[in-house]
């Protein structure tokens, strides 16, 4: 079964401070793999995208890591402000069919001052 | 604004009623899908068009679930005899087959339905 698995569930940190964010997956064939921000009453907005050969890549403070092999990707927030808190979504596509976008139910982060 | 729109942003109805909600998307997209998400969760896909035709439905898309795109831009989603499970946000997003970036998703606000 197709499967996207997002931790932690939630997250509480200190502004300023880093944090990683997990996503595994088992969507097969795999496509692509997107993170997403979604603010609370919002839709997600793209914050990076990378395929099968793709094992980094960054947005700003936000940098995103894949491993294809053991279909892992991470998150990593540097330097995290106020406006980082926000829902993540790791969305996972697999080859062919749009009902193969399979979405986490992301990763709740709160930022406190 | 360019973007991807969705109307309206809230829907409150009756248990039992009809509702329709619509999605204008980037002008240039070709593909349009409709989500349903739940508090806490991920969106879960519904169905999607390539410019006019419905090419695919999920089974979360009963009979009482209806979508169109009569002109391949924008779409409506249409939920007759609204349950209370119903209460969700739909979203709407748009995407370019045939660019470079992956099949990129853009997304509406979201329509918040409740259902009394």
């Amino acid at each position: 079964k197709n499967q996207v698995e997002q931790s932690p569930q939630s997250l509480i940190i200190l502004e300023g401070k880093n944090c990683t964010l997990q996503c595994n997956y088992t969507v097969s064939p795999f496509s692509n793999l997107r993170w997403y921000k979604q603010d609370t009453g919002r839709g997600p907005v793209s914050l990076t995208i990378m395929t099968f050969s793709e094992n980094t890549k960054s947005n700003g403070r936000y940098t995103a890591t894949l491993d294809a092999d053991t279909k892992q990707s991470s998150l990593h927030i540097t330097a995290s402000q106020l406006s980082d808190s926000a829902s993540y979504i790791c969305v996972v596509s697999g080859a062919g069919s749009a009902s193969k976008i399979i979405f986490g139910s992301g990763t709740r982060l709160s930022i406190r001052p | 604004d360019t973007g991807v729109s969705q109307d309206p942003r809230h829907k409150i109805t009756k248990r039992g009623q009809n509702v329709t909600f619509r999605c204008d998307p980037i002008s240039e997209h070709n593909r349009l899908y409709w989500y349903r998400q739940t508090l806490g969760q991920g969106p879960e896909f519904l169905t999607y068009f390539q410019n006019e035709a419905q090419l695919e439905k999920s089974r979360l898309l009963s009979d009482r679930f209806s979508a169109e795109r009569p002109k391949g831009s924008f779409s409506t989603l249409e939920i007759q005899r609204t349950e209370q499970g119903d209460s969700a946000m739909y979203l709407c997003a748009s995407s370019l087959v045939g660019t470079g970036v992956a099949n990129e998703q853009f997304f509406g606000p979201g329509t918040r339905l409740t259902v009394l």
